[in-house]
């Protein structure tokens, strides 16, 4: 049962912003949208999370419609480093579970 | 400030062999979560404890595997009689409380040959 919808991959261009779509059009009130990227071979990273409000951090900024229904993740200036598969997740409040879908494949390019 | 550091990072058994991969948490974490992803597959949840405690196993096959996570030391996952069907990349993470952001060790390579 998908709880979120992302596109299976995307290309960016290195030092412009990536815009990571996500859909969740059954999130209910008390679920947090959560994104972690997992680059190549490694751990999947925390990067931000928000329940309505926008948020920003020193990795990306979150945006959220006002519906909640969709979410975006920016990155504002991508690096080759960025490349790595991003998953946005929703997870209830109280909830411990992080449920990972197949996330974007996001290949930043020179 | 170290991470979550998982050991060993490779390891490789043969079938039938038991494989042992540590996982100490976060300075200050006392939540420990397990998760396996196998080729070319999502990470899967498999199991929650916190100290001395499993509370969540739903996702843990129901035979051969055990985790642990005793008073002093890191958190154990067991695999007990490998099958070639457990090669997979197994990832432990840490969260100071049930709800809040969990990191991410580099995870354990199993293969089993």
């Amino acid at each position: 049962d998908a709880k979120t919808t992302q596109p299976p991959s995307m290309d960016c261009a290195e030092g412009r912003a990536a815009n990571l779509p996500c859909n969740h059009s059954t999130i209910s009130g008390n679920e947090y949208v959560y994104w972690y990227r997992q680059i190549h071979s490694q751990g999947p990273q925390y990067i931000i999370h928000g329940l309505k409000n926008n948020e920003t951090n020193e990795m990306a900024s979150l945006i959220i419609t006002e519906d909640r229904k969709s979410s975006t993740l920016i990155l504002p200036h991508a690096t080759l480093r960025d490349t790595a598969v991003y998953y946005c997740i929703v997870r209830v409040l109280n909830d411990y579970k992080l449920s990972f879908g197949a996330g974007t494949t996001v290949t930043v390019r020179a | 400030n170290a991470g979550v550091m998982q050991n060993p990072r490779h390891l490789v058994r043969r079938r039938g062999q038991e494989a042992r991969l540590r996982c100490s948490p976060m300075k200050g974490h006392s939540h420990v979560y397990w998760y396996r992803q196998l080729p070319e597959e999502g990470l899967k949840f498999m199991v929650y404890l916190q100290k001395e405690n499993i509370i969540d196993e739903s996702g843990m096959p129901k035979e051969r595997f055990s985790a642990e996570f005793p008073k002093e030391g890191p958190s154990i996952l067991r695999i007990q009689q490998v099958v070639r069907g457990d090669s997979a990349a197994y990832f432990c993470a840490s969260s100071y409380g049930r709800s809040t952001e969990a990191f991410f060790g580099q995870g354990t390579r199993l293969t089993v040959v």
